[in-house]
């Protein structure tokens, strides 16, 4: 049961262009979404996260939207760069054990840049 | 920013034999940490919770037996694979959260142990 989805599983954008990058999820428990990006054979590395109490957060070039009724959530990069070619996976957590808490991983986006 | 990290970051071992996974986190102390595995092209599957001083707690389907976790102090979590088989090929990462960032929920990650099983 794949409680996170990520239906595309790859992206290519012209540099300078916005990417958006898609995430839904089924499990109406959790309130608290993430972004990482991983580079092959390196652990993923964090991006941007929003709670479930807010419909949007924006960190530079990156902006996280939440739409809890749709149980979507989308990453918008804007502009592009080549230099943000990876895979991006969206997770998901559920606030019922602070420090405990578990992400349940989406099944990735490869986004391509194009020079 | 936290640090956590892995060892090895690759491993090649024969068929039936046992390979130790460390993960440590540098400037702060974990009482929890998490251990996933990726298959090529699939996504980040969380194994189980590492949680210092008591039993892991594993996913559905993940076999207690033969992925060995013991988390002896607040700074460090140790998979084995047991009898390791090729089918145990894979990309392994452990994870974990400062606690002073708990409430935020992200998670830091190791730089990831390759391992493959001829």
């Amino acid at each position: 049961d794949q409680q996170v989805k990520q239906n595309s599983p790859s992206l290519s954008v012209q540099e300078g262009r916005i990417s958006i990058l898609n995430c839904d999820y089924t499990n109406s428990m959790f309130d608290y979404f993430l972004w990482y990006k991983k580079y092959p054979a390196e652990g993923p590395t964090f991006l941007i996260s929003i709670s479930s109490i807010k419909d949007k957060n924006e960190d530079g070039r990156f902006t996280v939207f939440l739409n809890k009724s749709a149980k979507h959530l989308s990453l918008h990069i804007v502009p592009s760069q080549p230099g943000d070619s990876a895979v991006y996976f969206c997770a998901a957590s559920a606030s019922y054990g602070g420090a405990t808490n578990k992400l349940i991983f989406g099944t990735g986006t490869l986004l391509a840049v194009q020079p | 920013g936290a640090v956590v990290s892995q060892h090895p970051s690759w491993v090649i071992c024969k068929s039936g034999t046992s390979v130790k996974i460390e993960c440590r986190s540098l400037d702060f102390q974990a009482t929890t940490m998490f251990w996933y595995r990726q298959f090529p092209k699939q996504s980040l599957m969380l194994m189980a919770t590492s949680n210092e001083g008591s039993k892991a707690t594993y996913e559905q389907g993940v076999e207690k037996d033969k992925f060995l976790i013991n988390h002896a102090s607040l700074t460090l979590s140790t998979l084995t694979v047991t009898s390791a088989h090729p089918e145990d090929s894979s990309f392994y990462i452990c994870s974990a959260r400062n606690p002073t960032s708990a409430n935020t929920g992200e998670l830091f990650f190791g730089e990831g142990s390759r391992l493959t099983v001829l």
